[in-house]
C-alpha cells in the first residue's frame, strides 16, 4: 500500500522556522519527482516546491524563494521542507506528493499555522 | 506566470446528469517535447487531492470511465458523463508545462 505521511507541522510565530518531513512507502521513492503543495484554510491549491528524483533540480514558487528549501533522502525514502522566515500567509495545510507521468500519490497533509 | 481560469466556479448538478468544467490557460501548454501537461484533480470534502487525468485526456489508474478530459493549446474540458454522489467535491485543473499552476477550483454539488 502506498503511503505518504507528513509530519512537523504546528504553530509558529512570524519569522520562525519549521521543518516538514514526509515518509514514503509502498512505491519506489527514488523514481518519483516529489513535491510540496499547500492549501490555505478554505482556499485552493498552490504548488510550493518540487525536486527531481536525484535531487539535482529544485523549483520553488516565487513567494517562498529564499525562505524555503526542499530536499530528499532516497536512502530513507523521505522528503523534507525547511521553512524559514515564516509569514502569516504561509499558514496552510502542506501536502507531500509524488509523481511520475502515470502515477500520482498524495499524503494527508500537515497543518502549519503562523501566528503570534 | 501562467494563469489558469476555470469556469464555472460552482456547478450544481442532478444525479445521473452530465457535467462539464472548462479550464483556460493564459498561454499555450504545449511543451517543447510536444506533450501538453494539463492535469485534473479531484478533492472530495475533507480529503487530499487526487489526480484524475494527466496530459489532457489520460485517466489515472482506478478513475471511473465516466470522467474524461479533452482540449488542446489553451482550452481544456473535464466532463463527467453521469454524475454520482461520490463526485461531490472541488475540481482543479493544473498545468505542468510552465512549472506548476492550479486553477481556482470548481465546486461540484448535487442539486
Amino acid at each position: 500500500e502506498v503511503q505518504l505521511v507528513e509530519s512537523g507541522g504546528g504553530l509558529v510565530q512570524p519569522g520562525g522556522s519549521l521543518r516538514l518531513s514526509c515518509a514514503a512507502s509502498g512505491f519506489t521513492f527514488s523514481s518519483y519527482w516529489m513535491s510540496w503543495v499547500r492549501q490555505a484554510p478554505g482556499k485552493g491549491l498552490e504548488w510550493v516546491a518540487n525536486i527531481k528524483q536525484d535531487g539535482s533540480e529544485k523549483y520553488y514558487v516565487d513567494s517562498v524563494k529564499g525562505r524555503f528549501t526542499i530536499s530528499r533522502d532516497n536512502a530513507k525514502n523521505s522528503l523534507y521542507l525547511q521553512m524559514n522566515s515564516l509569514r502569516a500567509e504561509d499558514t496552510a495545510v502542506y501536502y507531500c506528493a509524488g509523481s511520475t507521468v502515470t502515477r500520482d500519490y498524495w499524503g494527508q497533509g500537515t497543518l502549519v499555522t503562523v501566528s503570534s | 506566470d501562467v494563469v489558469m481560469t476555470q469556469s464555472p466556479l460552482s456547478l450544481p448538478v442532478t444525479l445521473g446528469q452530465p457535467a462539464s468544467i472548462s479550464c483556460r490557460s493564459s498561454q499555450s501548454l504545449v511543451y517543447s517535447d510536444g506533450n501538453t501537461y494539463l492535469n485534473w484533480f479531484q478533492q472530495r470534502p475533507g480529503q487530499s487531492p487526487r489526480r484524475l487525468i494527466y496530459k489532457v485526456s489520460n485517466r489515472d489508474s482506478g478513475v471511473p470511465d465516466r470522467f474524461s478530459g479533452s482540449g488542446s493549446g489553451t482550452d481544456f474540458t473535464l466532463k463527467i458523463s453521469r454524475v454520482e454522489a461520490e463526485d461531490v467535491g472541488v475540481y482543479y485543473c493544473m498545468q505542468g508545462t510552465h512549472w506548476r499552476t492550479f486553477g481556482q477550483g470548481t465546486k461540484v454539488e448535487i442539486k
